[in-house]
């Protein structure tokens, strides 16, 4: 089992480009999560989907932020443009919604910094 | 603000101690999870406790949650310098929005 893969694994870039985050999740499951984690706010939902459909999206932060899921094998979260308070750890999580006891299962993140 | 509060957010212990950490929250759950974190990685489950259970354990893990007073701790006992990482409690509320919602985290340091 390969786990959760997250691409690129650090982002450095200059405010107002556009950044392209990438998510694998593990196969078989049905639900992908994306989360932010900041020293300050902790650990932030962004958005989750159940079988490539955007569930809950009311943690977006804004307009600039968007998330896509075309297949069950990719999920993608794109940032345009970008602002230095975007800074953070993004975390992507699959499990398997519906089973009693499924936990989550995190990739390493990708750690960006806007500058 | 978060669901899940944990206390204390910073924990320094010799290896061979135990280790209790607290969590709270706010709203009726559907079970609570601990989750694990390494510096620089990803989190990693531990262990998962139901609303209707008041004790659990796993290895050197211990578990408990109080629905009564929105609490659980997790006991890590004869602690090791590997079990160095943050720790977060993460609650499922079970109805409406299913994607968990996380603590702050305590972060676990344990000197050789």
């Amino acid at each position: 089992d390969a786990g959760v893969i997250q691409s690129p694994r650090h982002e450095v870039t200059e405010m107002g480009q556009e950044v392209t985050l990438r998510c694998k999740p593990i196969s078989g499951h049905n639900s992908l999560f994306w989360y932010r984690q900041t020293m300050m706010r902790g650990l932030e939902l962004l958005i989750y989907f159940n079988n490539n459909v955007p569930i809950d999206d009311s943690g977006m932060p804004e307009d600039r932020f968007s998330a896509k899921m075309p297949n069950a094998s990719f999920s993608t979260l794109k940032i345009q443009p970008s602002e230095p308070r975007d800074s953070a750890v993004y975390f992507c999580a699959s499990t398997t919604l519906g089973v009693d006891n499924s936990p989550l299962h995190f990739g390493n993140g990708t750690r960006l910094t806007v500058t | 603000s978060q669901q899940g509060e944990e206390d204390p957010q910073a924990l320094s212990i010799q290896e061979g101690e135990n280790a209790t950490m607290n969590c709270s929250y706010k709203t009726s759950i559907n079970n609570l999870q601990w989750y694990r974190q390494n510096s620089g990685r990803g989190l990693v489950h531990l262990i998962l406790i139901r609303s209707n259970e008041r004790e659990k354990h796993s290895g050197r893990l211990r578990v408990t949650l109080d629905t009564s007073k929105k609490s659980s701790s997790l006991l890590i006992t004869a602690s090791r310098a590997a079990d160095t990482a943050s720790y977060f409690c993460a609650t499922d509320a079970g109805t409406g929005r299913r994607a968990l919602t996380f603590g702050s985290g305590t972060r676990l340091q344990v000197q050789p």
